[in-house]
């Protein structure tokens, strides 16, 4: 498709588990960022990759979380051993620039409940 | 650091009644201003934008201008419609000239409008 793609598009997970969430960038974006977005928070900065540059993890609210972009494209966000606080939408979102423009464009999200 | 703040929703109003939606940013340098609409069931999309003060960015009737010397960029909109019932977020990316990358978002208001 033409759009940025995130899947699982929902995901029901045990307290303790790991899980991945998946994003695929529209094709040509170099940056790709993930998001954060809970209940009555607003979006959440978690992690950013610029082309072969290190990504900005400033983000990542604690070391369970981490994330990679394998070959410039496709990006996994793992979260091992969930707590009930992770539970909310991740979104994922390309742009073809540094980000400065700011017309980002954002994925519909994953939805992680966390039981 | 940046941040952002926007009205608490949520936002109910009747069919062409004007819209105003306020928000405020702190920031270093000379940031740009955006705001974003989250459709129901859909991903966050921009909806306008401004990159320097006194620019006013458009779209589907709505707009915002970017003030500085209040340090805002209040979105307004005429007359709403009942498609316009979403979640706007007002947002920043810091304009430093050294490759800023990062949007930072305010908390969203949900508008909903009714026929």
């Amino acid at each position: 498709g033409a759009g940025v793609s995130q899947s699982p598009s929902n995901k029901v997970t045990e307290k303790g588990k790991d899980v991945e969430l998946r994003c695929d960038p529209i094709s040509g974006h170099t940056a790709l960022y993930w998001y954060r977005q809970s209940l009555g928070q607003g979006l959440e900065f978690l992690i950013y990759f610029q082309g072969n540059s290190a990504p900005d993890k400033s983000g990542l609210p604690s070391d369970r979380f981490s994330a990679e972009r394998t070959g410039g494209s496709v990006s996994t966000l793992t979260i091992q051993r969930t707590q009930q606080e992770d539970s909310a939408v991740y979104l994922c979102a390309s742009t073809q620039s540094r980000g400065r423009t700011g017309e980002l464009f954002f994925g519909e999200g994953s939805r992680l409940t966390v039981l | 650091g940046n941040s952002v703040t926007q009205m608490e929703g949520p936002v109910t109003l009747s069919e062409e009644a004007f819209l105003t939606i306020n928000c405020t940013y702190t920031a270093t340098g000379y940031p740009s201003l955006f705001w974003y609409v989250q459709y129901p069931g859909e991903g966050l999309q921009l909806l306008l934008k401004a990159t320097k003060a006194d620019d006013k960015g458009s779209n589907k009737g709505f707009e915002a201008t970017y003030r500085k010397e209040t340090t805002s960029f209040h979105l307004e909109k005429g007359s709403v419609q009942v498609s316009d019932s979403a979640v706007y977020f007002c947002a920043l990316s810091g304009n430093s000239g050294a490759g800023s990358y990062q949007l930072t978002f305010g908390k969203g208001t949900k508008l909903s409008v009714i026929p």
